[in-house]
């Protein structure tokens, strides 16, 4: 079955850019039925929607982080990644990776394990 | 956009029902039937419980429900069990600039 999993490093230094990519395995991320997305949670607190990208490249951020967030697709890797830029201390969260159904139907059906990246000098 | 508005906690002893509400506005909850449920145990990633207000996915109990009334959503479980202690968010559709937004989860506890 399609499952989803998280990459990255775990300490990004304050000022710095997170980068983080999901690998998609057991199927592929070409299909039109799906967006993919960024979700993040900070330690203790809820659930954060920071953006989602088609696989043909169409993208849909967060406003709130809109200036600082870039997410890219590599349907080649069947790989998406989430650059952050100017990262602070408020950046720490676990960072989710999630299938988001498209069109009429819009929720999450699939997420990754998620990984904690901790914003620290 | 602003998150939704859930009651930061709820509680109900074994066998009993619980109701989780999650409040937007006409622009989100009012005005798409496309509100979704996750559960979250410690440690865990979201899960899947509800889609489209009422929908449940294949495998999840029947003891989950959902319904939506106005500006509301409300998330229903009867029959509580142990397993169902964990935190709860509801997610609405809010129009294409900013598609996604979450509430601001329920941690529920079995007495």
């Amino acid at each position: 079955q399609v499952q989803l999993q998280e990459s990255g490093p775990g300490l990004v230094k304050p000022s710095q850019t997170l980068s983080l990519t999901c690998t998609v395995s057991g199927g592929s991320i070409s299909s039109g039925d799906y967006y993919w997305s960024w979700i993040r949670q900070p330690p203790g607190k809820g659930l954060e929607w920071i953006g989602y990208i088609y696989y043909s490249g169409s993208t849909y951020y967060n406003p709130s982080l809109k200036s600082r967030v870039t997410i890219s697709v590599d349907t080649s890797k069947n790989q998406f990644s989430l650059k952050l830029s100017s990262v602070t201390a408020a950046d720490t969260a676990v960072y989710y990776c999630a299938r988001e159904r498209s069109e009429a139907s819009r929720y999450f059906d699939l997420w990754g394990r998620g990984t904690l990246v901790t914003v620290s000098s | 956009q602003s998150a939704l508005t859930q009651p930061a906690s709820v509680s109900g002893s074994p066998g009993q029902s619980i109701t989780i509400s999650c409040t937007g506005t006409s622009s989100d909850v009012g005005s798409y039937n496309l509100v979704s449920w996750y559960q979250q145990h410690p440690g865990k990633a979201p899960k899947l419980m509800i889609y489209e207000v009422s929908k449940r996915p294949s495998g999840v109990s029947n003891r989950f429900s959902g319904s939506k009334s106005g500006n509301t959503a409300s998330l229903t479980i009867s029959g509580l069990q142990a397993e169902d202690e964990a935190d709860y968010y509801c997610c609405s559709y809010a129009g294409s600039s900013t598609p996604v937004v979450f509430g601001g989860g329920t941690k529920l506890t079995v007495l």
